[in-house]
């Protein structure tokens, strides 16, 4: 089956540092990468859409020179937080769907997810 | 806009008894539908997809989803619940008109009792 990893599962770093997440599809080429933020709660908030060789695709409100995508081959994908604080704290989980003719009725398949936390 | 509602925020059922996990959706056009489970402090996992043609799909671990149109839901089924099929679980829909994007719901915590 597809697998996507991420890297790291899990970083503690200092308020006002960068942070860099990467997503690899390890078996698969992805044409589409997504990043998630998981809150809590549970729900997850679509932040970009990654297309590989083009600008990321932010969600409203989400600041992109704050959270840095780039796409750059078909198989990674990375998610920088830029100056991180303690509110970005969080899981964050990308993951990347094969293109197959249009596309949208691809399984997306999902990294394990990156725990965030901002001291 | 597209739009997905689990009504429940947390189903329980007993080992061996059947579960039944709801999703109903809005989208303009087609809707591609996909049901996901996630472990704790893992990422997400593949379930089932509704596409087109029969409307009851099956997928892992022995899990289905029938898709019903005029009641736009796409609700996860299973007739006999194991104690591991505690998770959570995400409904999402997609639609060739919204850019391939899936929206998730806000997802379903199924708790099996032994």
């Amino acid at each position: 089956g597809a697998v996507v990893s991420q890297h790291p599962s899990r970083v503690i770093c200092k308020s006002g540092t960068s942070v860099k997440i990467e997503c690899r599809s390890l078996d698969f080429q992805a044409t589409t990468m997504f990043w998630y933020r998981q809150f809590p709660k549970k729900s997850l908030m679509l932040m970009a859409t990654s297309n590989e060789g083009s600008k990321a695709t932010y969600e409203q409100g989400v600041e992109k020179d704050k959270f840095l995508i780039n796409h750059a081959s078909l198989t990674l994908s990375t998610l920088t937080v830029t100056s991180a604080h303690p509110e970005d704290s969080s899981f964050y989980i990308c993951s990347a769907r094969v293109n197959l003719d249009t596309g949208s009725y691809n399984e997306q398949f999902f990294g394990p997810g990156t725990r965030l936390t901002v001291l | 806009a597209q739009s997905v509602a689990q009504p429940e925020d947390q189903v329980n059922v007993a080992e061996g008894n059947p579960l039944t996990v709801k999703c109903t959706y809005s989208v303009s056009g087609n809707p591609y539908l996909f049901w996901y489970v996630q472990y704790p402090n893992r990422g997400l996992q593949f379930l089932l997809k509704y596409i087109t043609g029969d409307n009851l799909v099956k997928g892992s671990y022995g899990f289905e989803a029938e898709f019903n149109k005029s009641q736009t839901s796409f609700h996860l089924k299973k007739p006999s619940a194991l104690v591991s099929d505690s998770a959570l679980y995400f409904c999402a829909v997609s639609a060739n008109t919204n850019a391939g994007k899936s929206t998730f719901g806000d997802g379903t915590t199924l708790t099996v009792k032994p």
